[in-house]
């Protein structure tokens, strides 16, 4: 079935550096591509997304890169905060209709002051 | 403001209780999901509903089954639960038709069976 990797599983930076996320994904078909971001204790809440349509997209201190040949996408942070600080869920949908989503396993970032 | 809302943030069960999990949305969308989450697994789906009384399988349905007697409220149910079945289970919901669009979660609930 449809799969999605996540890398790495735990970040630690410290604050004001870069943090990078990794996602692989198995289904050729698949043309959209969110991230979530859950902290502690709360619902997981959608930060950007991507349509296959596009190879980049930015918002403020977030980017998001998709390279269909190789089937990966990544989330950029730049100039991290400790508020920041969460596990973040990359996701593709699956082909077929229905806005069915497949999530990697999280990463837990730890951004420190 | 999309508010999804689950009636319980924290419930704890006996082994063999029915359990009842309910979620309700604000915003009119015709899918609703129910996905568990644990650690290091990441969210997993459950049951999805594209419409009134109509449900679909997820990637690990054994164990659970769904209602959805209104298009505002997705049920997820524990027929007999099982300490396999403590998890926190997510409900979410997003518009229907040709174009994907963001899928909205609620609270969660922290089931604890024991």
């Amino acid at each position: 079935g449809e799969n999605v990797e996540q890398h790495p599983s735990t970040l630690s930076v410290q604050e004001g550096d870069s943090a990078v996320i990794k996602c692989t994904y198995s289904d050729s078909a698949s043309n959209y591509f969110p991230w979530y971001k859950q902290e502690l204790g709360k619902r997981p809440q959608l930060i950007i997304d991507i349509r296959s349509n596009v190879g980049e997209k930015k918002d403020q201190r977030i980017a998001v890169t998709l390279n269909k040949t190789a089937k990966h996408f990544s989330l950029h942070i730049t100039e991290t905060q400790p508020e920041d600080s969460a596990v973040y869920f990359c996701a593709a949908v699956v082909s077929g209709g229905y806005n069915k989503l497949i999530f990697g396993a999280g990463t837990r970032l730890a951004v420190h002051p | 403001d999309v508010k999804v809302t689950q009636s319980s943030r924290y419930l704890v069960k006996r082994t063999g209780e029915k359990v009842f999990l309910e979620c309700v949305q604000d915003m009119d969308h015709e899918n609703m999901f129910w996905y568990r989450q644990d650690p290091g697994l990441g969210l997993r789906l459950i049951y999805f509903s594209y419409d009134v009384k109509m449900k679909e399988k997820g990637d690990i349905p054994e164990g659970y089954s769904v209602s959805r007697e209104k298009k505002e409220r997705f049920s997820l149910i524990l027929e007999s639960a099982s300490t396999n079945q403590t998890s926190m289970y997510l409900c979410a919901s997003s518009t229907g038709g040709a174009i994907i669009n963001i899928q909205y979660f609620g609270a969660g609930t922290r089931l604890s069976v024991l």
